[in-house]
Parts: structure tokens; sequence; C-alpha cells
């Protein structure tokens, strides 16, 4: 079946360290990738996003994610994290042979410790 | 420009209840989405509409919860009667279009934590 993994649950780290989460997804052929973020009490906010073009996407905040086609990846980078980025974040994929939908994977809980 | 927005942000029912979420899209955003998400999940596609019409349902379980979209803006989700399996937050999202392509980035409301004893 057609998913998206992600897959670290939780992970801690102190302030200043960088970040690198994991997302795979097993879609073929054309995709749009996401990640947003949920802050802790806040909805969904859009992160960042890949639709072409340079695999190397720039989001909010100072994120960054890279979209390897080989590899059916999109790994979120932050090269220095703030205690402010605790929150969880969800990859998600649109992918054209999945009727269009957006399937999320299960999230990834990010704890910055001061 | 104002987001998605959702009411009410949070409902407590008894099982066999019924219960309605509502959902405002962001002003021209002809997509609307409606999401469960259950704790430790992301969220998950319940149904799709392109302005009233209801493209994609195929996720919804159609003996208990409805969604209505009238007049293409506004919508409605519906459950009823309520089962303890239903404890999620409900999502509602909306984007210019869908299909592949920078129109069709959703944007998230806040959601609908329901709660079912």
């Amino acid at each position: 079946a057609q998913s998206v993994s992600q897959h670290n649950h939780h992970v801690i780290l102190s302030e200043a360290a960088s970040l690198e989460l994991g997302c795979n997804y097993s879609y073929g052929g054309t995709v749009n990738l996401f990640w947003y973020v949920q802050y802790p009490g806040q909805h969904l906010q859009l992160l960042l996003k890949y639709f072409s073009g340079d695999p190397l996407v720039k989001g909010i905040k100072g994120f960054e994610a890279e979209f390897i086609k080989s590899k059916f990846s999109f790994n979120l980078r932050k090269p220095s994290v703030q205690w402010s980025d605790t929150a969880e974040y969800f990859c998600a994929v649109n992918a054209a042979s999945s009727a269009r939908q957006l399937t999320f994977g299960s999230g990834t809980q990010l704890t910055v410790l001061p | 420009e104002a987001g998605v927005v959702q009411s009410p942000r949070y409902k407590i029912i008894e099982k066999k209840q019924p219960v309605a979420f509502w959902c405002n899209p962001i002003s021209g955003h002809n997509t609307l989405y409606w999401y469960r998400q259950n704790l430790g999940q992301g969220p998950e596609l319940l149904i799709r509409y392109e302005n009233e019409e209801a493209v994609d349902d195929s996720q919804l379980p159609k003996d208990r919860f409805s969604a209505e979209r009238l007049k293409g803006v506004d919508s409605t989700l519906k459950i009823q009667p309520a089962e303890l399996g239903d404890s999620a937050v409900y999502l509602c999202a909306s984007s210019l279009t869908s299909g592949t392509g920078p129109r069709n980035t959703q944007y998230f409301g806040p959601g609908t934590r329901l709660t079912v004893l």
C-alpha cells in the first residue's frame, strides 16, 4: 500500500543542535511534498513545500528539506534548533497516483531542551 | 487574510448522541477537506469537496457520518450516532484547487477535539 513513513516518533535535542527528520514515501510518479508543523496548542501550519525544480527547498524559521527522488525521501533539516522549535512535525505527500489525496506520516514529536 | 475557521473547538458528548462540526474555509478556496486525526497519528482524509460537490468520500463512514457544503463555501460534518471510537480531532482544510501543483497547498483550521464518553 502507498504510504508515508516518518522513522522517528520522538526526537530530543539540546538547543543549537542540528536537526534532521526523516520522511520516506512509497508513491511513484509525480509527487508534491510538504512538511507541516503543529506547535503545542496550535493548528497545523505549513513549514515548506516542494512541487518541482530545485530539490532543496527552504521554508520558514530556518527550516529546509531536500527531495531525493531516487531514495523517495524528503528529509527536514535545521542547522541549529531553538527551544521554540518544540512541536510535532508531519510529512505529507500528494501524488497523482493516489487520486490527489494528501497523505500524512504519523508525525515526529521534537522536544528541544533549553 | 483570515485562515480556516472551525467551531466548536471542543465538544464532549455521550455515545449515541449526535454532533456537528462547522468549517469556514479561506475566502476564494474552492476545495475543502475534512480530516480526522487520532492521537499519535497524522490526519486522515474523510471527504473532499470541489465547490459544493463531494468528489472523494471514499474514507467517510457513511453509516453514521454525513457532510454538506451548501453554496460551495461553509461546510458541516455530522456524526449520528457517535461512538466511543469517534473520539479524535476533526480538522478542516482548504485549498485554491485540488490536483498536483502549488494551488493545491492545503491550509488547516484549528480543529475540533471531540470526546465521546
